[in-house]
């Protein structure tokens, strides 16, 4: 089974602050995704990547930037924790590179629900 | 924006009974994906729909993509009370910036035992 493991179930940061958040997975999966899902709103994709240091931007990238130098690991980062940033963030992961993206379906972990006081 | 109708919203059944709801939308997928999402967890991939007209079973569950590409139906039979939760339908194709998958607005499914 495919494991998409996110380091955090919750946290909470202060306003200002540099947020990381970080997501594994164990499945030698290209491709890799950042979603935040807010009621009403649905899932929104925030960067992906399709392969090691490569990045793309998603449909809300302000205030977010991301980081891959492996191939099992992606990191979301939060330049300066804004409130308006609190939200439940989710990674997820496919197989394939480019040429996949829009035929494999993507796991995901079970999500890291950020507090910014 | 491309958008996803899923109905209905939301559907209080009866234990036993068999559950329908769908995906509608005015583009063209290559993929079509249904989801499960529990209260404060992930959401897990039930069904995966590659080919227009495709039926697939998973258990009590069985997804179709639609021939035109632009629908999908997820039926659950025989509901139980862990059937409860918010279902996702998603659609997935290429576009020139990369990956699009499109989520719809979710169905939460509340069963009476």
């Amino acid at each position: 089974d495919v494991k998409v493991t996110q380091s955090s179930r919750y946290l909470v940061k202060r306003t200002g602050e540099k947020v990381f958040l970080e997501c594994v997975q164990d499945m030698d999966h290209e491709n890799m995704f950042w979603y935040r899902q807010d009621p009403g709103l649905g899932l929104r994709l925030i960067y992906f990547s399709y392969d090691v240091k490569m990045k793309e931007k998603g449909d809300i990238p302000e205030g977010y930037s991301v980081s891959r130098e492996k191939k099992e690991r992606f990191s979301l980062i939060l330049e300066s924790a804004s409130t308006n940033q609190t939200s439940m963030y989710l990674c997820a992961s496919s197989w394939g590179g480019w040429a996949d993206l829009g035929n494999q379906p993507q796991h995901f972990g079970d999500g890291t629900r950020l507090s910014i006081l | 924006g491309q958008q996803l109708n899923q109905s209905p919203q939301s559907m209080f059944i009866q234990e036993g009974e068999d559950v329908s709801m769908n995906c509608t939308s005015s583009s063209i997928f290559n993929t079509w994906l249904w989801y499960k999402q529990d209260p404060g967890e992930g959401p897990v991939l039930l069904i995966a729909l590659y080919k227009a007209g495709e039926l697939t079973s998973n258990g009590r569950l069985t997804a179709q993509f639609g021939i035109t590409r632009k629908d999908s139906f997820l039926n659950i039979s025989a509901s139980i009370p862990s059937d409860v939760g918010i279902y996702f339908c998603a659609g997935q194709r290429m576009w020139e910036y990369g990956n699009k998958l499109v989520f719809g607005a979710g169905t939460i499914l509340r069963v009476k035992s």
